[in-house]
């Protein structure tokens, strides 16, 4: 089976541009995460679906907002970006309520 | 609020010696889930166990050993007879089961970077 993948695996964008990054989670799994990882720091959490419902949001700007499918798949977007933006963002999928969730390898964003 | 603190940013170890990676944690809930992930240079986050704040019993997979203790609030992860393999950031985080969390919205520590040499 596949895991969950993430595309695409690299992007470079200016500042002011807009972006969106995509998630496949694991077949049967029905609850997407969105996170942030910023270079030498731990993960921060963006969004949660479930369901295709939003479920969670961290503490970022509107500029960032996402949406789940009928398919369980996800997509996420960021507006008017800046040079802090530039990060590996991490979509995990899990098949049940605080059950291990598993990460895809990432989309790394650049900003320039 | 919930944090999650991994105080040790860096170690370094020779090959066979055993490590132990702090994690220390606050929630002011009293169900909760403690994970711990390990990401290699190729970026993706690897599970390695998930924890409910009902069970203190100590854990052992093959080299890895994971001791949690509530009354500490401390989940702390021991490598024994490490290898170059090993070598990566390992990460602790931290759910809590609120009403509506259907998934595992995740609080991350800084992550502590293992670095083994042979």
């Amino acid at each position: 089976d596949a895991g969950v993948t993430q595309s695409p695996t690299h992007l470079i964008k200016t500042r002011g541009q807009q972006v969106t990054l995509r998630c496949s989670p694991i077949s049967g799994h029905k609850s997407v995460s969105w996170y942030q990882q910023v270079l030498g720091q731990g993960p921060q959490f963006i969004f949660q679906y479930y369901e295709k419902e939003e479920r969670g949001r961290g503490n970022f700007p509107d500029r960032f907002s996402a949406r789940q499918f009928p398919n369980y798949s996800s997509e996420l977007n960021v507006n008017a970006l800046l040079l802090g933006d530039s990060a590996l963002y991490l979509c995990a999928s899990s098949l049940l309520q605080n059950t291990e969730a598993f990460f895809g390898q990432g989309t790394r964003l650049t900003v320039v | 609020a919930q944090k999650v603190t991994q105080a040790q940013t860096e170690i370094s170890v020779v090959e066979k010696e055993d490590v132990t990676l702090d994690c220390v944690y606050e929630t002011r809930d009293t169900t909760y889930y403690l994970f711990w992930y390990k990401q290699p240079p190729s970026g993706e986050l690897v599970f390695l166990i998930r924890r409910n704040s009902f069970d203190e019993q100590n854990e052992i997979s093959g080299r890895y050993s994971w001791n949690f203790q509530k009354s500490t609030s401390s989940f702390n992860f021991t490598i024994t007879a490490s290898q170059v393999v090993d070598s990566a950031v390992y990460f602790c985080a931290l759910s809590e089961a609120v009403r509506g969390n259907a998934g595992n919205m995740l609080t991350f520590g800084g992550g502590t970077r293992l670095m083994v040499k042979p």
